[in-house]
């Protein structure tokens, strides 16, 4: 029962560098998201997938991009990191037109230094 | 856009006693959906409880329980008998209704801690 699972769990990156965050589930949701967590600011939406080969932005995009090309796999890459990126990231994912939960992993702490 | 809004950033509550949580989220549907979801120290997610906003009656889920005020647009959340345990980050969420967009809109959370 391995749910969403988040690679890595911690990443330190220097300015300009780039990394891919990597989210899998295993439970055949057609929904994926990926969310960012900083203090005082809740959980914003960065992108979000409803089904493979769809994805499209959310509240904070910029600096970040995404692609689904199959159901379980909806990687986050950071093509060039900021200081302003540095947070943790969730990734989350659910079954598509019911009203069931949002199943997260168990998120990333990204530093950018 | 829909917006959820939480307007206590930090609470307390006495081991054993209640404690109420405030949420308040602005939308033009009639139909959605509302989420309370619990954020321990192990920053693991986890859904507390459920709402339907067609549905006239509050959700319970053991000591946990909502007031749901549709009218004035408002989602509390309420611990009964609070546990050490239940020290976390409290976020409320807003789902539009099926068929719309599937994305979740969150507030900015509430840090509960739970006094012994």
């Amino acid at each position: 029962n391995a749910g969403v699972t988040q690679t890595p769990k911690f990443q330190v990156l220097k300015t300009g560098q780039s990394m891919t965050l990597q989210c899998a589930q295993d439970m055949n949701h057609e929904y994926m998201s990926w969310y960012r967590q900083d203090p005082g600011m809740g959980l914003r939406l960065i992108h979000y997938s409803v089904g493979a080969g769809i994805t499209d932005q959310g509240e904070v995009p910029n600096g970040y991009n995404v692609s689904r090309s199959t159901t379980e796999d909806f990687p986050l890459r950071l093509l060039s990191a900021a200081p302003s990126q540095t947070s943790v990231y969730f990734c989350a994912s659910r079954k598509t037109g019911v009203t069931g939960e949002l199943f997260f992993g168990e998120g990333s702490r990204l530093t950018v230094l | 856009a829909q917006t959820v809004t939480q307007s206590q950033p930090e609470m307390s509550v006495q081991e054993a006693e209640t404690v109420t949580l405030s949420c308040t989220y602005d939308t033009s549907e009639s139909d959605y959906y509302l989420f309370w979801y619990k954020q321990p120290p192990s920053r693991q997610m986890i859904l507390v409880i459920r709402q339907e906003a067609y549905k006239q009656q509050n959700a319970t889920e053991n000591r946990f329980s909502v007031n749901f005020q549709k009218a004035a647009k408002s989602f509390s959340l309420k611990i009964s008998d609070s546990q050490l345990g239940d020290a976390a980050m409290y976020f409320c969420a807003y789902k539009p209704p099926q068929g719309g967009s599937e994305k979740l809109v969150f507030g900015k959370g509430t840090k509960l801690t739970v006094n012994p």
